[in-house]
């Protein structure tokens, strides 16, 4: 089977860095997505990483180690519109395209 | 460019009758998929399609049928609505496999 696991909640300051884990086991691997979830808005796609290492993109960057099963995104200067849900999405199995989701990590920023 | 529309947006049912749940994209995207959300549960496939007259299932294919007659649309149809159908659904296309897809709205249904 698949699994994708993020901690379910995270709270952090306004002006720090937080960082969002995610650990994926998957019959394949076609790259990883993050993706933003605004409370009762549609997913907005935050980064993508195919191959290991680090893309940085503004204030949000990802991680990811193949070999570990593992990625992160790492969010700098934190400002209150970054309270939001983060979903970490493999494209796993058999099929291209098809995105395997985490239950994603509910990030609280506080002034 | 409207992207992916999903209608309608909030919808209530009542147990046992049928509705179709309409995605139309613009983008001439050829993988279209939908997705339910559920409170800790994060987002999980129904069906998919990788291109018109392509469809397949996902993770919680019971209870709803879809078909791909066109690039442009994906409609999602629930047979026969039961409670556990309650949920906030979303409808989603990419050009390809590997770039990232695009999300509607969402569709708000309620089951009594």
């Amino acid at each position: 089977g698949q699994n994708i696991d993020q901690p379910t909640e995270m709270t952090a300051t306004e002006g720090a860095i937080v960082q969002i884990n995610c650990t994926y086991q998957t019959s394949g691997f076609n790259g990883l997505f993050w993706y933003q979830q605004h409370a009762g808005e549609a997913p907005t796609f935050l980064s993508y990483n195919v191959l290991d290492g680090l893309e940085e993109k503004g204030r949000f960057s990802s991680f990811l180690s193949r070999s570990k099963g593992y990625s992160y995104l790492l969010l700098k200067e934190l400002q209150m519109k970054d309270s939001a849900s983060y979903l970490c999405a493999v494209n796993g199995g058999s099929t291209l395209g098809r995105l395997y989701f985490g239950r994603g990590t509910q990030l609280t920023v506080w002034p | 460019n409207a992207g992916v529309t999903q209608t309608p947006k909030f919808q209530v049912l009542k147990t046992g009758q049928s509705m179709t749940l309409q995605c139309a994209q613009d983008m001439n995207h050829e993988y279209m998929s939908w997705y339910r959300q559920d409170p800790g549960m994060g987002l999980r496939l129904i069906h998919y399609s990788v291109g018109a007259g392509i469809t397949d299932q996902g993770e919680v294919p019971n209870g709803y049928n879809v078909s791909r007659s066109t690039t442009e649309d994906f409609p999602l149809r629930l047979l026969s609505a039961a409670p556990s159908q309650t949920s906030v659904y979303f409808c989603a296309s990419s050009p390809q496999g590997r770039v990232p897809q695009h999300f509607g709205d969402g569709t708000r249904l309620s089951i009594l």
